[in-house]
């Protein structure tokens, strides 16, 4: 079964500067989907950016960019100039081809980032 | 175009008491998902369903039934609710399709089992 890793519970960040939140994952599938959803005080989950595992190139959206390391394993997003509305907890999220039968997101803890002014 | 909704936003209920959660997507998606929410637990999937009158159990079942009578309904049963069930409950919906596979969520349901 596949497994998703936030090792950070907790990150802040000054307005106006960039943050990277770690999210790792095991898998023996060779084509799955990555995402980072954001959930803010609301509860509404957003989802932030997605990533197909056969594209070599990381993923954009605005401010926020992958670093997306198929052979590490590794799914990391980065925020560049944080603003006050991006405080919020992230989830890293993992989904194998919906071709396979095996659809459902598996979400990692989540990381709650604070941005300070 | 409402998307993803749920039904009721907020309950509390008696330990023993049933409820059902609803919640219903007008985007005409094939799959369907239930998930809890539990602190430092990050969502975990509760039931599934890939299709109208079909569904499926995800990682953690127990204590909940689900049904799926029509495709844009997905219905979360709890019979003999327990204070472990205290939690937020999300609804979800997607596609079916190998590039189509963002999940869209509802705003969930803040539950309490006293």
């Amino acid at each position: 079964a596949q497994t998703v890793t936030q090792s950070q519970p907790e990150m802040s960040v000054q307005e106006a500067e960039t943050v990277t939140l770690s999210c790792t994952y095991d898998t023996s599938e060779s084509d799955y989907y990555l995402f980072w959803y954001k959930q803010p005080p609301s509860r509404q989950m957003i989802l932030v950016i997605r990533q197909e595992a056969y594209k070599q190139q990381n993923a954009t959206e605005n401010r926020f960019s992958v670093n997306f390391q198929k052979a590490a394993k590794s799914f990391s997003l980065k925020i560049s100039d944080s603003q006050l509305g991006d405080a919020a907890m992230y989830f890293c999220a993992y989904r194998s081809p919906t071709n396979s039968g095996n659809t459902p997101l598996v979400f990692g803890k989540g990381t709650r980032l604070s941005v300070i002014a | 175009n409402a998307g993803v909704t749920q039904t009721p936003k907020f309950r509390v209920l008696k330990t023993g008491q049933s409820m059902t959660l609803l919640c219903a997507q007008d985007m005409n998606h094939e799959y369907m998902y239930w998930y809890r929410q539990d602190p430092g637990m990050g969502l975990r999937l509760i039931h599934y369903s890939v299709g109208e009158g079909t569904t499926a159990k995800g990682e953690v079942p127990d204590g909940y039934n689900v049904s799926r009578l029509k495709k844009q309904n997905f219905l979360l049963g709890l019979e003999s609710a327990a204070p472990s069930q205290t939690s937020v409950y999300f609804c979800a919906s997607s596609y079916r399709g190998f590039h189509t596979d963002t999940q869209y969520f509802g705003p969930g349901t803040r539950l309490t089992v006293l």
